[in-house]
């Protein structure tokens, strides 16, 4: 199975800051990866998908980067909502797997 | 409106079955291929199973094979997942999902010995 480790595992920021945060694959995914973003108790929503493009309604403040084995999500501009957990997740092969997911914190 | 619906969890017994059902409305899933995801209490997100279009196609974790099975019914636009022999960990809120892009709400499976 391919492994994703997210890092770090927690993050601290302020409004308005930008923040970068990033997957690592095992082994090559090519880029066959997604990002999430999930708030307490509600359902993940899908933010980038092919490592760098924007899922419809996205705004353009998430941007994503990366090929083969290191990704990055970077979120510009900080506001409240979007303290939240993210998770990257390879669908290159099978199983698919997630990331053990960034919390950001205000 | 896309909409996914997820029904079917509750408390069992470990070692006891369940069905669970997600609806579609808003669309069709005809042409989707569809995923379930699961995410145990405080942890994180783990893919459980997916399927094609017309259901000849299946995968699933290394840790459910053989308990677990994802079937569908394109006609009443619907996707179920069938839990054998439930065990402990697989205490989790179950996601179904359109080829991970649009999620439902979720559905509690609590296993109880």
């Amino acid at each position: 199975d391919i492994q994703m480790t997210q890092s770090p595992s927690s993050l601290s920021a302020s409004v308005g800051d930008r923040v970068t945060l990033t997957c690592r694959a095992s082994q090559g995914i090519g880029s066959d990866l997604c990002w999430y973003q999930q708030k307490p108790g509600k359902a993940p929503k899908a933010l980038i998908y092919a490592a760098s493009k924007l899922q419809s309604g996205v705004p353009s403040k998430f941007s994503g980067s990366g090929s083969g084995t290191e990704f990055t999500l970077t979120i510009s501009s900080l506001q409240p909502e979007d303290f939240a957990t993210y998770y990257c997740l390879q669908y290159y092969s099978y199983p698919r797997t997630f990331g053990q997911g960034t919390k950001l914190e205000l | 409106e896309v909409q996914l619906v997820e029904s079917g969890g509750g408390l069992v017994q470990r070692g006891e079955s369940l069905r669970l059902s997600c609806a579609a409305s808003g669309f069709s899933i005809n042409y989707h291929w569809m995923d379930w995801v699961r995410q145990a209490p405080g942890k994180g997100l783990e893919w459980v199973a997916n399927i094609n279009h017309d259901g000849s196609e299946k995968y699933y974790v290394g840790s459910v094979k053989g308990r677990f099975t994802i079937s569908r019914d394109n006609a009443r636009n619907l996707l179920f997942l069938q839990i054998n022999s439930l065990r402990d960990e697989d205490t989790a809120v179950y996601y179904c999902s359109t080829a991970l892009n649009n999620w439902g709400q979720g559905t509690l499976v609590a296993v109880s010995s």
